[in-house]
């Protein structure tokens, strides 16, 4: 099942400016990867942010994590019209075993970015 | 980083056909592949992930004699929809992971499968 809800589903922002979204999940995590998706294409992965970590910065992109709300944001600063994309936070459980590497994906949003 | 590859990137077939997906890493031994579907403006819905050597394991709802998993090496596994409908059309996306990579998975691009 879809643990991962994110808001908002679809996000529209002229060039410059920062873009925020949100990530929230139901169960214990290991980690949380974000990742993007070109229309019709494969993903790629962003930033993986650890259980005990609480923030983790990438270029443009600064991801936080509160395990206690069970949520996480990502923020891309100085949006471009190139950052146009689905973006998912997906999450990685918090046991081994056969659940080694399973990833529960969320919903995803829709990131337009106006020239 | 990693790369992993899909063959092939879309495919068009009729009703009632068999066709095999398949997924390689290609420049790592990946312990673990998982193969994902995804709708048209949906997410990605794990079907079963596949270890080397064994059994996939499938996730609840996936039809296990519907969707043939193989993963006879560390670098290639392989998806076939058997007896495919119009319903199965789909994005269908592999993933590959390694324990010594830790918790990275690495995509691959997809395969695009419409079934008239």
């Amino acid at each position: 099942s879809q643990q991962g809800e994110e808001d908002p589903q679809a996000l529209s922002i002229q060039e410059g400016e920062n873009a925020t979204m949100n990530c929230s999940y139901k169960t214990s995590i290991n980690n949380l990867q974000w990742y993007r998706q070109n229309s019709g294409r494969g993903l790629v992965h962003l930033i993986l942010i650890r259980s005990n970590e609480r923030e983790k910065h990438s270029g443009r992109l600064r991801v936080t994590l509160d395990t206690s709300k069970k949520s996480s944001s990502l923020l891309i600063t100085a949006s471009r019209a190139a950052d146009t994309a689905s973006y998912f936070c997906a999450t990685a459980p918090n046991a081994g075993g056969t659940s080694y590497g399973k990833l529960t994906f969320g919903q995803g949003t829709i990131l337009t970015v106006h020239p | 980083g990693a790369v992993v590859s899909q063959h092939p990137s879309w495919v068009i077939c009729k009703s009632g056909t068999s066709v095999k997906i398949e997924c390689r890493s290609l420049d790592f031994q990946a312990t673990t592949m998982f193969w994902y579907r995804q709708f048209p403006k949906q997410s990605l819905m794990l079907m079963a992930t596949s270890n080397e050597g064994s059994k996939a394991t499938y996730e609840q709802g996936v039809e296990k004699d519907k969707f043939l998993i193989n993963h006879a090496s560390l670098t290639l596994s392989t998806l076939t929809v058997t007896s495919a409908h119009p319903e199965d059309s789909s994005f269908y996306i592999c993933s590959a992971g390694s324990i010594g990579l830790s918790n990275e998975q690495f995509f691959g691009p997809g395969t695009r499968l419409t079934v008239l």
